[in-house]
This record gives structure tokens, sequence and C-alpha cells, in this order.
């Protein structure tokens, strides 16, 4: 089946750096990439839509600037937290959509990535 | 707006026992429904989805789950649960093709499973 990766699976970094989280498609491409985040003991929020080749769209209440998103080719999105600070500690997911049928049910995700801010 | 209800937070079961995990959503059309499940740790597998025709789906590890319009619910369930069914598991509803939220989906608040041997 299809695979989504997302890497670093876990990273630590001081406060005021900035954290660049990988998400590609492996054996598909998709136009379309989706961020997730998982507070502790939460559930998953939709952050942005990734789309390939054009500015990604982000959900009310996300800050633009400090969660760069970047989908420069059909199988990679980056993720970039600018500036990393404690509360932006968290567990981020991304999701893809295959390029053909592109319906909700192809979509993927990727393990995660734990990212903690000291 | 879309949103799912996930009533308990945490269930705890004996091996062997059945189990039914509850999901209500509140959609405008008939929803894409999904029930994931989370190691700690883990990303995302999916257990099963609905989209339409019958509303009996059945899934990966032996759990099904049940659409019921009438009460906009899609409880997940398994009629003997294995130790190493412990998890969190999460509805999810999602867009219809086509429309600008289409791709998007929104979570419930997770059900963490306990299983006890």
């Amino acid at each position: 089946g299809a695979v989504v990766s997302q890497h670093p699976s876990r990273v630590i970094c001081k406060s005021g750096t900035s954290v660049k989280i990988e998400c590609r498609s492996l054996d598909f491409q998709a136009t379309t990439m989706f961020w997730y985040r998982q507070f502790p003991k939460k559930s998953l929020m939709l952050m942005a839509t990734s789309n390939e080749g054009s500015k990604a769209t982000y959900e009310q209440g996300v800050e633009k600037d400090k969660f760069l998103i970047n989908h420069a080719s059909l199988t990679l999105s980056t993720l970039t937290v600018t500036s990393a600070h404690p509360e932006d500690s968290s567990f981020y997911i991304c999701s893809a959509n295959p390029l053909t049928g592109g319906q909700v049910e192809k979509l993927f995700f990727g393990s995660g990535t734990q990212l903690s801010v000291l | 707006a879309q949103s799912v209800t996930q009533p308990d937070i945490h269930i705890t079961v004996s091996e062997g026992a059945s189990l039914e995990l509850r999901c209500n959503y509140s959609y405008g059309a008939t929803p894409y429904l999904f029930w994931y499940v989370q190691s700690p740790g883990q990303g995302l597998q999916l257990l099963l989805k609905y989209f339409s025709g019958d509303t009996l789906v059945q899934g990966i590890k032996g759990f099904e789950a049940e659409f019921k319009r009438s009460q906009s619910s899609f409880n997940l369930r398994k009629p003997s649960v294995h130790w190493s069914d412990a998890a969190e598991y999460f509805c999810a509803v999602g867009a219809s093709a086509g429309g600008t939220s289409y791709g998007k989906l929104t979570f419930g608040q997770g059900t963490i499973l306990t299983v006890h041997p």
C-alpha cells in the first residue's frame, strides 16, 4: 500500500531555534498534503493544507509565520517551526492524497514527529 | 461546521470481552467516516471507513463499525478484544469530494482503550 514517510520521528531542540519536518509520499504523487497537530492527551487538529506549487492554506488561529509550509514537489512537503518555544512542543502528523482519484478515502498518514522544545 | 464527539475518554475491558467505542458526528451532508488507531508515539492506522452503501463496514484486526444516520453515530465494535488492541482510537469525519474542505479530516477527542488480562 501507499506509504507516507515523515522525518524525523522525534526531535528535541532549544527554544529559539527552528525545526524542519519532512513529509514524503514514497510511492505516489500528492498535490495536496495536510499537517495536523496533536497536543498531549488531545485530538488531532488540522493546521494547514499544503498545496504543491502554491501557498499553503492555514486554518484559523494557526500562525503562518510560525509554521512555514513548503510543498516544492509532488512528493515532498515540509513544515518548519520557526523560533520554536516550549508551547510548540507537540506531535505533528502529515497526511497525503494520491494525485489520481484524490478522494478522502485515499488519505495516508505519516508516522508523526514528536517535537520537544526545551 | 463538521464535528465529532467521542463521549468516552477512557475505556477498560478484559481480554476476550466485547468492545464498543462510541462516535457521534455532526455534518451537513452524507459524511465520510473513519476510525483510526494510534499506538503510543506512533502515527495513525486506518481501521475502517464508510462512504456509502452497506452501513455495516468491516475493517482490519476484526473491527467493524455501523453507520446510523438517524442517530448520527458511527460506533466501533469488536466481539473479542485482544491485549494488543490497547491503544487510542480516533473517529474522524471528512468532507466529500468536490468541495473546498475535501481531504480534510475532523477528529474526535479520542478514546483510550486499556485491556486487562
